[in-house]
Order: C-alpha cells, then structure tokens, then sequence
C-alpha cells in the first residue's frame, strides 16, 4: 500500500523560503509523476507543478519564478521548494501520485499547512 | 487555465437520500476528469476517474457520467460516512485545475 507523507516547517517568515519533503513508502518514486498541489485555508485547490521519475518538471505559470520541485531517489523523496513567501503561500500543502498514460492522481498525502506570518 | 465551476457549493441531505454534484468546465476536456472525497485532516479520496469509472474499493453507490463539458456525480443513497466535501479535477490541460468543492452536510 503506497503511503505519501509530508513534512517540512509549519511557520515561515514573509520573504523566506518554504521548504517541504515528501515522503513515500510502500512504493518506488520510479515510472510516476509526482505533483504538489495546495489549498489556502477556506479555498479552492490549486496546482503548483509536478516532476517526472527521470526529471522532467512542469509548473504552474502563475507560480513558476519561484517554484523548485526535485527528487531524491535514494530516499524516496519530493520536494518542494518556494522563495520570497508571502501571506498568500498560507496553506495545506499535499503531494500526490499519477501515474503515466494521462490518468489522475491516484494516491495523495494528508497534508501539511504551512503558515506565512512573521 | 481550464475554467471549473462546481454546483452545489453545499448541500444538505438525509441518509438514504439521491445526491448529484456537477462540474462544468470551460472548455472541452474529453472525459479527462475524476472527482475526489475530502475529510478534514485526511488524504483526498479519489472516487471516480476517466469521468465514470469507479475506482476499485469504492461503494457502487457512486457513480459519474460525462464528457466533453459537463460532468456529474452521483450517490445513489447516501450513508453516513459520505458526508463529507467532494471536488473535481481536469487533468487534460495544464495547469491541472479543480472545482471550489461541494460540502455535503447532515440535513
């Protein structure tokens, strides 16, 4: 049973960079894409990008300039990297897993909110 | 981006009760659509994909139909354990988009 969790700092300063990880167990990073979607607080879910096992990346346009997403092989890991955060970045963060073939997400994490506040 | 629009927003209903949620989207996204169930501190649930095939492990109370722009959810007779927020996802374009969510509450 494929398990993702994420994990990473619930508060991070306006401007800073907000860093989290996504954890995968039961199951190999390999032959998936793997995707990070958010949901500020009382809103709708949003898009932020995804990566392919062999590296290929595509973001959200709205979010791009700031947007890292990148694999660790040897951890089973994604991650998630956004710069210059502002209030706006408040929200539960989730990975979630597809497969090829244009399907859609099949397995999602439960979450993690991430506050923006100095 | 793909435009969603999901109706209800909310919605109370009885146990035993027929229930349909719809989702339009702005442009047509053959049937590259599936709808998801959301509890509170929980991972997203995906229920239906491919528009109306249900995924294997969920009650065949639920079902989807659809194609193209317009798309439904349906639980034939609700339990318990479905209330609960529903939202649809178009994975045909990106930026993937979905609908703002239906919450389904205890009438």
């Amino acid at each position: 049973q494929v398990q993702l969790q994420e994990s990473g700092p619930g508060l991070v300063k306006p401007s800073e960079t907000l860093s989290l990880s996504c954890t995968v167990s039961g199951g190999s990073i390999s032959s998936y894409y793997w995707s990070w979607i958010r949901q500020p607080p009382g809103k709708g879910l949003e898009w932020i990008g995804y990566i392919y096992y062999n590296g290929l990346s595509n973001y959200n346009p709205s979010l791009k300039s700031r947007v890292t997403i990148s694999l660790d092989t040897s951890r089973n890991q994604i991650s998630l990297r956004l710069t210059s955060v502002t209030a706006a970045d408040t929200a539960v963060y989730y990975c979630a897993r597809r497969s090829s073939g244009g399907t859609s997400y099949s397995h999602w994490g439960q979450g993690t909110l991430v506050t923006v506040s100095s | 981006d793909i435009r969603m629009t999901q109706s209800p927003s909310s919605l109370s209903a009885s146990v035993g009760d027929r229930v349909t949620i719809t989702c339009r989207t702005s442009q047509d996204i053959r049937n590259d659509l599936a709808w998801y169930q959301q509890e509170p501190g929980k991972a997203p649930k995906r229920l239906m994909y491919a528009a109306s095939s249900l995924q294997s492990g969920v009650p065949s109370r639920f079902s989807g139909s659809g194609s193209g722009t317009e798309f439904t959810l349906t639980i034939s007779s609700l339990q318990p354990e479905d209330f609960a927020t529903y939202f649809c996802l178009q994975h045909n374009n990106y930026p993937h988009t979905f609908g703002q969510g239906t919450k389904l509450e205890i009438k």
